[in-house]
């Protein structure tokens, strides 16, 4: 109940497609989804996060797409650039509970080809 | 803001010693992680601490493994005797209370350990 899925393991994407990575979760109790973005040599780093009280979020070039009922939510970056390619991690966790501690999936290594 | 410190970088031990892994969170922020990432099992949260005090250990693998915090702006992860199986990067990571905002983790740069 704790885990969050995540897929694909490794995206190929050619500069300028979009890269859709996706999460599904089981605890109806998470209330917070975060993106993290992880370079080479690097800690993980926050990209973008939602709340299921909205379906959608939007910054920049990246967007999550949230489906409560579903309990699924997705990675989208459009126009991607060879400076995405990096590791990506969804997340999941209770605001109110635990400090917020995050559990994270597997990772997806993107790559994006000039 | 300097962010999460960690100490040291990079680690080589050999099998049986002890590895200590130092932490400075971030100044304000009340709780601290150990997280532990491999390509097997991916980012695993071992221990975190708010205000200093542990919170949920569940995650540290078996006694070998143990964290201290002995004020607000210093942790420790301490693995004695030290395994192979233990080659990992370990990311310490702080975050301040937020509350219904959501709490933002932010990340060290990791301490790269390797057992031989």
């Amino acid at each position: 109940q704790q885990q969050v899925k995540q897929s694909p393991q490794s995206l190929i994407v050619q500069k300028g497609g979009i890269s859709i990575i996706n999460c599904a979760y089981e605890n109806t109790a998470f209330d917070y989804f975060p993106w993290y973005q992880q370079f080479p040599g690097k800690g993980p780093a926050l990209l973008i996060a939602i709340r299921p009280d909205v379906s959608e979020k939007k910054e920049g070039r990246f967007t999550i797409s949230f489906n409560k009922s579903a309990k699924q939510f997705s990675l989208h970056i459009m126009d991607s650039q060879p400076g995405d390619s990096a590791t990506y991690f969804c997340a999941a966790s209770m605001r109110r509970v635990q400090g917020g501690k995050l559990i994270f999936g597997q990772g997806t290594e993107l790559s994006v080809k000039p | 803001d300097a962010g999460v410190i960690q100490s040291p970088r990079h680690e080589v031990t050999e099998m049986g010693q002890e590895v200590t892994l130092r932490c400075k969170p971030i100044s304000g922020h009340d709780y601290l992680f150990w997280y532990r990432q491999t390509m097997m099992r991916g980012l695993e949260l071992l221990i975190y601490f708010n205000n200093n005090v542990p919170i949920d250990d569940s995650g540290m693998p078996e006694d070998r493994f143990s964290a201290k915090m002995p004020n607000a702006s210093f942790s420790t992860l301490k693995i004695q005797p030290s395994e192979p199986r233990d080659s990992a990067v370990y990311f310490c990571a702080s975050s301040q209370d937020r509350g219904a905002a959501g709490n933002t983790i932010y990340f060290g740069e990791g301490s790269w350990l390797t057992v031989v």
